[in-house]
């Protein structure tokens, strides 16, 4: 099925610093959206974008909706051990069902 | 409120059987999806209810994949016959509709389900 594409695929980092990941597509999306998920569990919603151009923040992390509508990225600042998990990114076309179409992940390690 | 639950957690089956999983969304919540996640990738839609209404199927739901909501709250999926490739991860959402922004889903935990 179709997927966006995302990367990094994977991230090893130190305690402290600072991650980006981004997500392409090559259509466009009217919502961004950025979930985290953890072993044996669900996505869970970090940030949601509405606007081309908009600019979200969410505590450590910050987000923002490519200009074209095609893309995204997600930096997360000052990365803690808690951070470990795997990002997503999703789009959603709107439309009746809002239905979400997502990258294929970025597994975020973080080493204490 | 506990949000999305799903049971099973985790079944075990042989290939050929027929299995069927359960999720209750979030109580006020109208709309309910389904999911499905392998190893390594995002999820990709399934299928979608408003109220006990399918309303969008996607490509990935064969024949042998049926779901239904019948009193508008709980949905079951069930995968007959199921073969190997059937092996992953069974995610359940809610949402509630309209929504003057969407905010994306409530995702319960899912089902992984193993064909062996």
């Amino acid at each position: 099925g179709q997927q966006l594409n995302q990367s990094p695929q994977s991230m090893f980092i130190q305690e402290g610093e600072d991650v980006s990941m981004n997500c392409t597509s090559s259509s466009i999306f009217n919502t961004w959206l950025w979930y985290k998920q953890e072993p044996g569990e669900g996505p869970v919603l970090l940030i949601a974008l509405y606007k081309a151009g908009e600019l979200t923040s969410n505590g450590r992390l910050t987000a923002q909706f490519g200009i074209t509508r095609k893309d995204s990225f997600l930096n997360i600042s000052a990365s803690i051990p808690s951070d470990v998990g795997i990002y997503f990114c999703a789009g959603s076309r709107g439309g009746a069902g809002n239905m979400l179409t997502f990258g294929g992940g970025t597994r975020l390690m973080v080493k204490p | 409120d506990t949000g999305v639950s799903q049971n099973p957690r985790h079944k075990i089956t042989k290939r050929g059987q027929n299995v069927t999983f359960r999720c209750d969304p979030i109580s006020e919540h109208n709309r309910l999806y389904w999911y499905r996640q392998t190893l390594g990738q995002g999820p990709e839609f399934l299928t979608y209810f408003q109220n006990e209404a399918q309303l969008e199927k996607s490509r990935l739901l064969s024949d042998r994949f049926s779901a239904e909501r019948p009193k508008g709250s709980f949905s079951t999926l069930e995968i007959q016959r199921t073969e190997q490739g059937d092996s992953a991860m069974y995610l359940c959402a809610s949402s509630l509709a309209p929504d003057l922004n969407f905010n994306g889903y409530t995702f319960g935990s899912g089902t992984r389900l193993t064909v062996v």
